[in-house]
């Protein structure tokens, strides 16, 4: 089974502070994507990897960054934590082809105080 | 922003009754998926749809494909508690990455 882990399941942080969210899958899939999840938002992309080192914006990029150093591995960084940000952010993780599936993480529950 | 909506944002039925959610895209897909994500737990993968017009079943569960491939719903057939949680469309677009956007979801809600 693919098994993609998050690194905390609950996070508090405080307004201003740099925070980091990891995400680790173990199938070696190409993509791996990172949303939050709002209520009556659904889940909004905020950026997509399809390689190590590359990158694209999804539809809310705005006071996040990601890195992508290893296949496996993709952080989400919020440079400078905002009560806005307070939300549950997903990661997911899909094997490259246009007819496969996402796997996703368990999510990080974030407030920002 | 949003391109992909789901109606209705949040459905209670009885135990029994049929329920249905309708995903509507502002742009043609070159497939649609639906996931559920019960109480708590996080999004799982149900089926995929990839042809225009396609209709797949899961016991009592019915997926459709519009015919311009810019909607899709999902059925199910009298209701068990089991079906407790929030149904997500999401689909990839004909052209560019693989950009995977969900749809805002629906939450259901059964009682017994």
């Amino acid at each position: 089974d693919v098994k993609v882990t998050q690194s905390s399941r609950y996070l508090v942080k405080r307004t201003g502070e740099k925070v980091f969210l990891e995400c680790v899958q173990d199938m070696d899939h190409e993509n791996m994507f990172w949303y939050r999840q709002d209520p009556g938002l659904g889940l909004r992309l905020i950026y997509f990897s399809y390689d190590v080192k590359m990158k694209e914006k999804g539809d809310i990029p705005e006071g996040y960054s990601v890195s992508r150093e290893k296949k496996e591995r993709f952080s989400l960084i919020l440079e400078s934590a905002s009560t806005n940000q307070t939300s549950m952010y997903l990661c997911a993780s899909v094997q490259g082809g246009f007819d496969t599936e996402a796997f996703f993480g368990q999510g990080t529950r974030l407030t920002v105080v | 922003g949003q391109q992909v909506m789901q109606i209705p944002q949040y459905q209670h039925v009885q135990e029994g009754e049929d329920f249905t959610t309708y995903c509507n895209s502002s742009t043609t897909l070159s497939n649609i998926q639906w996931y559920k994500q019960r109480p708590g737990g996080h999004p799982v993968f149900l089926i995929q749809l990839v042809k225009s017009g396609e209709v797949k079943k899961q016991k009592r569960l019915t997926f459709q494909f519009g015919e311009a491939k810019k909607n899709s719903s999902l059925h199910i057939t009298a209701t068990q508690t089991t079906d407790v949680g929030t149904y997500f469309c999401a689909g990839r677009r004909n052209t560019g990455f693989q950009k995977l956007v969900f749809g805002t979801g629906t939450r259901l809600l059964v009682s017994p």
